[in-house]
């Protein structure tokens, strides 16, 4: 069965610092990923996300994502966190073929400090 | 509508009531979702929707747990005899079907078992 593992539960970077988020998935097939972001009393929002093609994919506020078949990895990165960064991010796996749902992970809360 | 709409946002029942969760979805959308969101928890799978086709039920976690979808727009949750541990933000998301479809989400409904 389909699954995604979020390691990290909670991380803290300073305002400014690089982020890195990971993202561990299992899936039988060729999956489609995604991340998304909720921010506090906010819905989930899609930073980006992953079908085919380049690798390295850019989202919205700045995260791009990399795909890493053989690392079944899709990491999220952005190059400097700016406060309104802090928010809960998931990541999604989903298959090509239709007829199936989207699997999330537990999620990673992204504190920022000054 | 513009974006995924759910009502109402906010529940709070008695155990052992049944409550029934709505969904209106993104129009043209024919795929649906819900999930469930614990306090400090990632979003559990419940149920999907696509189209006429069958719905996958394979989240839902206990018989008191039903959904219904009329055709290709509004869904709804139905929890029998609740119990505490039912209190949660119940989300619904929808989607085109297609390669790499984003799933939109709504604001969720969150439920209090009292």
């Amino acid at each position: 069965a389909q699954s995604v593992t979020q390691p990290d539960i909670h991380i803290t970077v300073s305002e400014g610092a690089s982020l890195e988020l990971r993202c561990n998935y299992s899936y039988g097939a060729t999956p489609y990923l995604f991340w998304y972001v909720q921010s506090p009393g906010q819905g989930l929002q899609l930073l980006l996300k992953y079908f085919s093609g380049d690798t390295l994919v850019q989202g919205i506020k700045g995260f791009e994502a990399e795909f890493k078949r053989s690392q079944s990895s899709f990491n999220l990165r952005k190059p400097s966190v700016h406060w309104s960064d802090a928010a809960e991010y998931f990541c999604a796996v989903g298959a090509h073929q239709a007829g199936t749902a989207l699997i999330f992970g537990k999620g990673t809360t992204l504190s920022v400090s000054s | 509508g513009a974006g995924v709409s759910q009502s109402p946002s906010n529940k709070v029942t008695e155990k052992g009531k049944d409550v029934e969760l709505r969904c209106d979805p993104i129009s043209g959308h024919t795929a649906l979702y819900w999930y469930r969101q614990r306090l400090g928890q990632g979003l559990e799978f419940l149920i999907y929707f696509q189209g006429n086709s069958a719905p996958d039920k394979s989240g839902l976690p206990s018989d008191r747990f039903s959904a219904e979808r009329t055709g290709e727009s509004v869904s709804t949750l139905t929890i029998q005899r609740t119990q505490q541990e039912d209190s949660a933000v119940y989300l619904c998301a929808s989607s085109l079907v297609g390669q790499g479809a984003e799933a939109f989400f709504g604001q969720g409904t969150r439920l209090t078992v009292v």
